[in-house]
């Protein structure tokens, strides 16, 4: 089974400033999807960046890239130029490219304040 | 676009009664719907998987005949809670998947709080 690992439960950053969420998985599988969700306190989730893992090339959306890592089973998430708005949990989440198998494995999340 | 709507927001209803909740997909169809639960503080729990036309496929240890799920066309499925009791008290979360389009990503909802007394 896939596990999805968030090591940092609490991460904050200068607002303007730069950070980067780290998220790991451990898989069998060589092809598969990953995501980045956000979790403002509306409690909407919120789709912040998707990774394919048969691209090489890093995914990124405006401020938010990602450095995916394979071989290293890596996933992080920076944020760059924080703003207020940014403040919510990140879920990352797995999802095989299996047909009929579509489940998000989600990690446990972490938190990121945003200073003023 | 790829909005999802669900409704109640939240609900409060007494110890053994039922709840009904929506889950709408209103820009996109989705022959795959999913249902999360989220105790505070924490991650989402998958419940269940939805799929229009047929039986809903259940996370282990999720109860089929408590939470009851109907995919009822390729916008609407519905999580009925049967008997509620105060330990269902929680954050119910749907998500669907389009048919088309960026087939593999989920988008939620915004939530249902159900609140047992």
């Amino acid at each position: 089974a896939q596990t999805v690992t968030q090591s940092q439960p609490e991460m904050s950053v200068q607002e303007a400033e730069t950070v980067t969420l780290s998220c790991t998985y451990d898989t069998s599988e060589s092809d598969y999807y990953l995501f980045w969700y956000k979790q403002p306190p509306s409690r909407q989730m919120i789709l912040v960046i998707r990774q394919e893992a048969y691209k090489q090339q890093n995914a990124t959306e405006n401020r938010f890239s990602v450095n995916f890592q394979k071989a290293a089973k890596s996933f992080s998430l920076k944020i760059s130029d924080s703003q207020l708005g940014d403040a919510a949990m990140y879920f990352c989440a797995y999802r095989s490219a299996s047909f009929g198998n579509e489940k998000l494995t989600f990690g446990t999340g972490t938190r990121l304040t945003i200073i003023p | 676009g790829a909005v999802v709507s669900q409704h109640p927001s939240r609900v409060i209803c007494k110890s053994g009664t039922s709840v009904k909740i929506e889950c709408r997909s209103l820009d996109f169809q989705a022959t795959t719907m999913f249902w999360y639960r989220q105790f505070p503080k924490k991650s989402l729990m998958l419940m269940a998987t939805s799929n229009e036309g047929s039986k809903a496929t259940y996370e282990q240890g999720v109860e089929k005949d408590k939470f009851l799920i109907n995919h009822a066309s390729l916008t609407l499925s519905t999580l009925t809670v049967t008997s509620a009791h105060p330990e269902d008290s929680s954050f119910y979360i749907c998500s669907a998947r389009p048919i088309a389009g960026v087939w593999e990503t989920q988008y939620f909802g915004p939530g249902t709080r159900l609140l047992v007394l």
